[in-house]
């Protein structure tokens, strides 16, 4: 298994605060990327990064940001949290972008009332 | 836009028969990767198969096989011998091959199966 950690694994927070979710990897891989995943929809890209403080928008980044100061860190950060992020959050990995297949952490369930 | 659908939301199988999960996607490009994941109620999303759009063999992994028809942009999954522990989600995904290496998963809603014992 990739060597893929996410913290917190779960969090309930209240509309209107800031959430920063973590992604952690031991792989020394170039790309990561964060998804979610809500019902109906399969999983959808938020942003993703392609090397240290390289990022860039996937199709659902409105009210999220990212930050990559390291290659094994991906942050994840919902400037003020509404209910329409509740959802489970994925981070994902691979070691380039073209050929390689991507493996996903074990999810946050985030919980946002 | 990319676009990939799975007709089947939820499907049930008994334990050591064969089923498949069908998928069709959308998509004017020609090389591109076809993957399953799995996500069983742990919520883990684990690869089960992959196949590069530009090899004609089907992928195989174990009991997983594919049928993949390039021409009528399909993509279906085979389970034989089935067991409980295949009681899961099951995604069906796109990924383009390009230059940039940029490229993101593109899924499928999902099609649940049951595993009746």
């Amino acid at each position: 298994d990739a060597g893929i950690t996410q913290s917190p694994r779960h969090k309930v927070t209240e509309t209107g605060t800031p959430v920063t979710l973590r992604c952690h990897q031991t792989e020394n891989h170039r790309y990561m990327y964060w998804y979610r995943q809500d019902p109906g929809h399969g999983l959808r890209l938020i942003h993703y990064s392609y090397g240290v403080k390289d990022t860039d928008k996937g199709e659902v980044s409105d009210g999220y940001s990212v930050s990559r100061s390291k290659t094994e860190d991906f942050l994840l950060t919902l400037e003020s949290a509404t209910s329409s992020q509740t959802s489970v959050y994925f981070c994902a990995i691979s070691e380039s972008g073209t050929q390689e297949t991507q493996y996903f952490g074990p999810g946050t369930r985030l919980l946002v009332l | 836009a990319q676009t990939v659908t799975q007709s089947q939301p939820e499907m049930s199988v008994q334990e050591a028969e064969t089923v498949t999960l069908s998928c069709t996607y959308d998509t004017s490009e020609s090389d591109y990767y076809l993957f399953w994941y799995k996500q069983p109620p742990s919520r883990q999303m684990i690869l089960v198969i992959r196949q590069e759009a530009y090899k004609q063999q089907n992928a195989t992994e174990n009991r997983f096989s594919v049928n993949f028809q390039k021409a009528a942009k399909s993509f279906s999954l085979k389970i034989s011998d089935s067991q409980l522990g295949d009681a899961a989600m099951y995604f069906c995904a796109y990924k383009l091959i390009s230059n940039f290496g940029n490229e993101k998963l593109t899924f499928g809603t999902g099609t649940r199966l049951t595993i009746i014992p």
